[in-house]
């Protein structure tokens, strides 16, 4: 069973708005939340983290958002630009990290 | 600062072959990882070795054999490979465990045939 859903395979968003990637997760011991990057032939890099003792953490144009009553967390990305295309992955952790299945993101000129 | 490396880059199986994926840190990490990543499957733990001398089996671990050579090195051993081991595997470090964000290398595309 998906204990890490992303529910969406694919996000196009224009150039300059705001992109939000959505993650929902059904394991209430999980205690922290990570978002990955990956580029094509890459492999994922970190890109921000949020404790489940919080419900925001910003940095820079990232914001992660989490609501622990709905087992929902979001990545906000303001303002999108077109290096932001790639693939992003939703983590969670309670004795290991489990990823989601990725979100393409593509940004629109 | 080369990061996580991860040899080869791709490799062509037949079924029944093996071969062991490299993979080697220079962060000086504790713990390593091995992950598979299959479309529309996201990235699923197969191996992971939390400090040198210790292994433990993640989410998929059969068909696979780790060793954990020393601190720098992690290496992933598919004894007879299947075409379900056809995949993109990607080996991760960590500073200490699951506390700290994981550090990935860029991939080894393998294909079974």
């Amino acid at each position: 069973d998906q204990q890490v859903k992303q529910n969406s395979p694919s996000l196009s968003v224009q150039e300059g708005r705001i992109s939000i990637l959505n993650c929902d997760y059904t394991n209430s011991m999980f205690d922290y939340f990570l978002w990955y990057k990956k580029y094509p032939a890459e492999g994922p890099t970190f890109l921000i983290s949020i404790s489940s003792i919080k419900d925001k953490n910003e940095d820079g144009r990232f914001t992660v958002f989490l609501n622990k009553s709905a087992k929902h967390l979001s990545l906000h990305i303001v303002p999108s630009q077109p290096g932001d295309s790639a693939v992003y992955f939703c983590a969670a952790r309670d004795d290991k990290i489990i990823f989601g299945k990725g979100t393409r993101l593509h940004i629109l000129p | 600062n080369a990061g996580v490396t991860q040899t080869p880059k791709f490799q062509v199986l037949k079924t029944g072959q093996s071969m062991t994926l490299q993979c080697a840190q220079d962060m000086n990490h504790n713990s390593m990882y091995w992950y598979r990543q299959d479309p529309g499957m996201g990235l699923r733990l197969i191996y992971y070795s939390a400090s040198e001398g210790t292994t433990d089996k993640g989410e998929v671990p059969n068909g696979y054999n780790v060793s954990r050579l020393n601190k720098r090195e992690f290496s992933l051993r598919l004894e007879s490979a299947a075409p379900s081991q056809t995949s993109v595997y990607f080996c991760a470090s960590s500073e200490g465990g699951w506390v700290s964000p994981l550090h990935f290398g860029n991939g080894t595309r393998l294909t079974v045939t």
